[in-house]
């Protein structure tokens, strides 16, 4: 399984744009890139996932360069209730590997 | 089309006792996976089940940890003899069978043991 390194926190204000920088250099030419989101006392909640370039929904955007060695999740025009446990994950196969995340808070 | 259900949501033994949690995965959902939390810290993959099927289990201790998906009814994870160290919350999800498709998580059951 590749290994993920993501920054353990992140501080922002309301109605800024906040960007996830994962790290994954041994990821394998089938795996996908996953990001989870987890509010206190909650199951983690499915936000995007990319193989390569971008991808957008209504939530968030995900960059992946050309090697992709790294990933960019993009919150944008975050508020209050973006307060959470972001989880990048590389995925292979069936098996979801959490690592410590990076808790995003944000404040007025 | 209701999400991953777990019961109970809170869950509390004494030591010794036996602990037993259900997961309903999501309609048309049959791949089961099971993951352990510990406060502070990421979710830990503990087992991978389908339907009838057990297809890694390679993060489950070995001693008082079984899971079953039985082909009908919810899937159980089951805790003999709890110590205090199997405190943790434990967290259900479920998937269809198309690859690369997001898994859907529970709320989750909050085992304590005293």
């Amino acid at each position: 399984l590749a290994k993920t390194t993501q920054p353990i926190s992140m501080d922002s204000y309301e109605g800024q744009e906040v960007n996830i920088t994962c790290s994954h250099n041994n990821i394998a030419t089938n795996d996908y890139i996953t990001w989870y989101q987890q509010f206190p006392s909650q199951g983690p909640r499915f936000i995007i996932q990319g193989y390569k370039t971008k991808v957008t929904n209504e939530v968030a955007s995900l960059f992946i360069p050309a090697d992709r060695k790294s990933s960019t999740l993009s919150l944008p025009r975050v508020s209050l209730s973006d307060t959470a446990v972001y989880y990048c994950l590389v995925k292979g196969d069936y098996k979801l590997s959490f690592g410590a995340g990076t808790t995003v808070t944000v404040r007025a | 089309n209701a999400g991953v259900m777990q019961n109970p949501r809170h869950l509390v033994r004494r030591r010794g006792q036996e602990a037993r949690l259900r997961c309903s995965p999501m309609k048309g959902h049959s791949h089961v996976y099971w993951y352990r939390q510990l406060p502070e810290e990421g979710l830990k993959f503990m087992v991978y089940l389908q339907k009838e099927n057990i297809i890694d289990e390679s993060g489950m201790p070995k001693e008082r940890f079984s899971a079953e998906f039985p082909k009908e009814g919810p899937s159980i994870l089951r805790i003999q003899q709890v110590v205090r160290g199997d405190s943790a919350a434990y967290f259900c999800a479920s998937s269809s069978e198309v690859e690369n498709t997001e898994a859907f998580f529970g709320q989750g059951t909050r085992l304590t043991v005293v």
